[in-house]
């Protein structure tokens, strides 16, 4: 079965830092690129970063950038986020997802994408921000 | 950065269709679009509805479509049923930032 089960969410202080783990299985991890989304209590998603099959390839949302650092161990078949400096607006559900993709860019007429539809979803990890 | 607009909401009865449209605030959305779709049930992670404009995945009936027109996107909903009662989520590609981004959401109720 394929899966994806997050992990290392939790009650935080804003300003401290905290790290984000996602376990997959059933699948060639190491075929596919990766992303973080989050989703804020009664809100919408927001992608927050995605990462392509061997690291070439890494962006952020631009609410995350310089703070949040996305990584992946294909041995381990493991998806990591490393949240720096949290604020309160950073408390939200982290989804881990899978791309159908592999994250490197695919391009027709002239426009190229890294990243495409994320087809498997784990089922979330919370993580609160506050003092 | 690319925006996508969602209506906030929707609604139907039963057997009824009801479409969801997303407008990107980019030309490149309409010069070669890339429109991913998302069901939200109550209490549930997101499901993948369609992907690449128009193509269903695996198990996903054939009640749900997609198309895409200029700089919109749209999916639709045929025999609109109960269960179909969540939000709904477009995500496209900014080429320019080379993020991902999704659209605000549209909450579907069923009458």
């Amino acid at each position: 079965e394929v899966q994806l089960v997050e992990s290392g969410g939790g009650l935080v202080q804003p300003g401290r830092s905290l790290r984000l783990s996602c376990a997959a299985s059933g699948f060639r991890f190491d075929e596919y690129a990766m992303h973080w989304v989050r989703q804020a209590p009664g809100k919408g998603l927001e992608w927050v970063s995605g990462i392509s099959w061997d690291r070439d390839n890494i962006a952020y949302g631009n609410s995350v950038r310089g703070r949040f650092t996305i990584s992946r161990d294909n041995a381990k078949r493991s998806l990591y986020l490393q949240m720096n400096s949290l604020r309160a607006e950073d408390t939200a559900l982290y989804y881990c997802a899978r791309d159908i993709g592999d994250g490197h860019p695919r391009c027709n007429h002239g426009v190229c994408r890294h990243f495409r539809a994320l087809d498997v979803w784990g089922q979330g990890t919370v993580v609160a921000v506050s003092s | 950065q690319i925006v996508l607009t969602q209506p906030p909401s929707v609604s139907g009865a039963p057997g009824q269709r009801v479409t969801i449209s997303c407008t990107g605030s980019s030309s490149e959305i309409g010069a070669d679009p890339d429109v991913h779709w998302y069901q939200q049930l109550p209490g549930t992670a997101p499901k993948l509805l369609i992907y690449s404009n128009t193509n269903r995945p695996s198990g996903v009936p054939h009640r749900f479509s997609g198309s895409t027109s200029g700089a919109s996107a749209s999916l639709t909903i045929t025999g609109l049923q109960a269960e179909d009662e969540g939000d709904y989520y477009c995500q496209s590609y900014d080429t320019f930032l080379s993020t991902s981004v999704f659209g605000g959401g549209t909450k579907l109720t069923v009458l």
